[in-house]
């Protein structure tokens, strides 16, 4: 069953640093998303994408977040200047039909230091 | 506001007894409906959605859930629990006006015991 990566599983950064999550969604899929789960709260939207641009996004993607689709696999989420509350699991997600589920990656645990 | 509600947060039960699980949302417009699981140590997995027809739909490893429109509810059932189904639940609903995004529910944690 194909799935969607995601990398790494785990990163650790010193508050203000810049991270890159990466992502490479189902290779036909062209609808992407990330969410954020902050231990012990709801799991949250921050963004889709389609065709190259954000078609949606949160209040929490903020000028922080940047997502970008770098090459034809890679859907990367960078952060820039990591908070400790940025701490938590980011999870990418893909899709061929939007609203119609997708399918998601198994998350990077973020942890801001 | 647009909200998802699952009743309970922690759910304990023994093998073979009956499992349901309550969701209700608040959303002005038309909505699609999932439940997703997340087993200890994996991703989101989509156990079952409703877009629209028949209320009642069947998903993986024997789940179906119920969609009742006056009541803005889409409770999860599962006739007999095993043991593998320890995991976390997720309502989750998405407008149909968005472009996929999904709003999720708390979770409620199943532990399901021998």
């Amino acid at each position: 069953e194909p799935e969607v990566t995601q990398t790494p599983s785990h990163q650790v950064t010193q508050m203000g640093q810049e991270v890159i999550l990466r992502c490479v969604p189902i290779s036909n899929h062209l609808y992407f998303y990330w969410y954020r789960q902050i231990l012990g709260q709801k799991v949250e939207f921050l963004v889709s994408f389609y065709n190259n641009e954000i078609s949606e996004k949160s209040e929490i993607f903020d000028d922080q977040f940047s997502v970008e689709r770098p090459d034809g696999s890679n859907f990367t989420l960078k952060i820039r200047s990591t908070k400790l509350e940025d701490s938590a699991m980011y999870f990418c997600a893909s899709g061929d039909t939007p609203g119609y589920g997708y399918t998601f990656g198994s998350g990077t645990r973020l942890t801001v230091v | 506001a647009q909200s998802v509600s699952q009743h309970n947060h922690h759910v304990i039960l023994s093998e073979a007894a009956s499992l349901e699980l309550g969701c209700n949302y608040s959303y002005g417009g038309t909505v699609n409906l999932f439940w997703y699981v997340q087993y200890p140590g994996q991703h989101l997995q989509l156990l079952l959605k409703y877009f629209s027809g028949d209320p009642l739909v069947k998903g993986i490893k024997g789940f179906e859930a119920e969609f009742i429109k006056s009541k803005f509810s889409f409770n999860l059932r599962k006739p007999s629990v095993q043991w593998s189904d320890t995991a976390e639940y997720f309502c989750a609903v998405s407008p149909t006006d968005s472009w996929g995004k999904l709003q999720f529910g708390a979770g409620t944690q199943v532990v399901v015991t021998p």
